[in-house]
């Protein structure tokens, strides 16, 4: 069984511009939830997506979306990057029966 | 806002030694994980507690819930070098949405 992957592994951006990060699901999970983790602080909750809807979104600006696809794989877009988005964004799919998440290696994106 | 409370944030020991790390809210979980986290890497999920007094086991590991859901605590019998990592706590404050909010963490380094 594939675990959560991710990709790319390290990005580096300028400000202003905009990214796609990129997460495929553990196989038969289908709600994906983007966290942000900033350097020495645990993960942020950005949003979740179940059965391709938005099911709760934290406390992030709306230039942070996402979508997720019928395969249950998922994208983040930020756009107009600030350099305080530089962080570790990591991806974690739920397991349908207990709502354990597992985690993805995370994608180091770097604003300059 | 929810908050989680983990102490201490950092921690060295030698090894061999016995250790314990704290998890607070002043809000009820409706379950809480302990994640464990290497650098550059994803948190990977230890354990989830979900009963108030609940006692987990994982071998040299062992996780305790509050009896009133507020509070986790993780303690490491002989750690051992390879115990070296980040420990996250994780807590789902809604009723299963599956939707975490985690504390800091706690910076663990086991001295040969």
């Amino acid at each position: 069984e594939t675990g959560v992957t991710q990709s790319p592994t390290h990005l580096i951006k300028t400000r202003g511009q905009q990214v796609t990060l990129r997460c495929s699901s553990q196989s038969g999970h289908n709600t994906v939830s983007w966290y942000q983790q900033a350097l020495g602080q645990g993960p942020q909750f950005i949003f979740q997506y179940y059965r391709e809807e938005e099911n709760g979104r934290g406390n992030f600006p709306p230039r942070f979306s996402g979508l997720q696809f019928p395969n249950y794989s998922s994208e983040l877009n930020v756009n107009a990057l600030e350099l305080d988005d530089s962080a570790l964004y990591l991806c974690a799919s739920s397991h349908p029966t207990t709502g354990e998440q597992y985690f993805g290696p995370g994608t180091r994106l770097t604003v300059t | 806002t929810q908050l989680l409370e983990q102490s201490p944030q950092f921690l060295s020991i030698q090894e061999g030694e016995n250790l314990t790390v704290y998890c607070n809210s002043s809000s009820v979980f409706s379950s809480l994980q302990w994640y464990r986290q290497e650098p550059g890497e994803g948190p990977v999920l230890l354990v989830t507690v979900v009963t108030g007094g609940e006692v987990k086991k994982l071998k040299r590991l062992t996780f305790q819930f509050g009896d009133a859901r507020k509070d986790s605590s993780l303690h490491i019998t002989a750690a051992q070098p390879g115990d070296t990592g980040l420990y996250l706590c994780a807590g789902d404050y809604g009723a299963g949405s599956y939707q975490l909010t985690f504390g800091k963490g706690t910076k663990l380094s086991v001295i040969p």
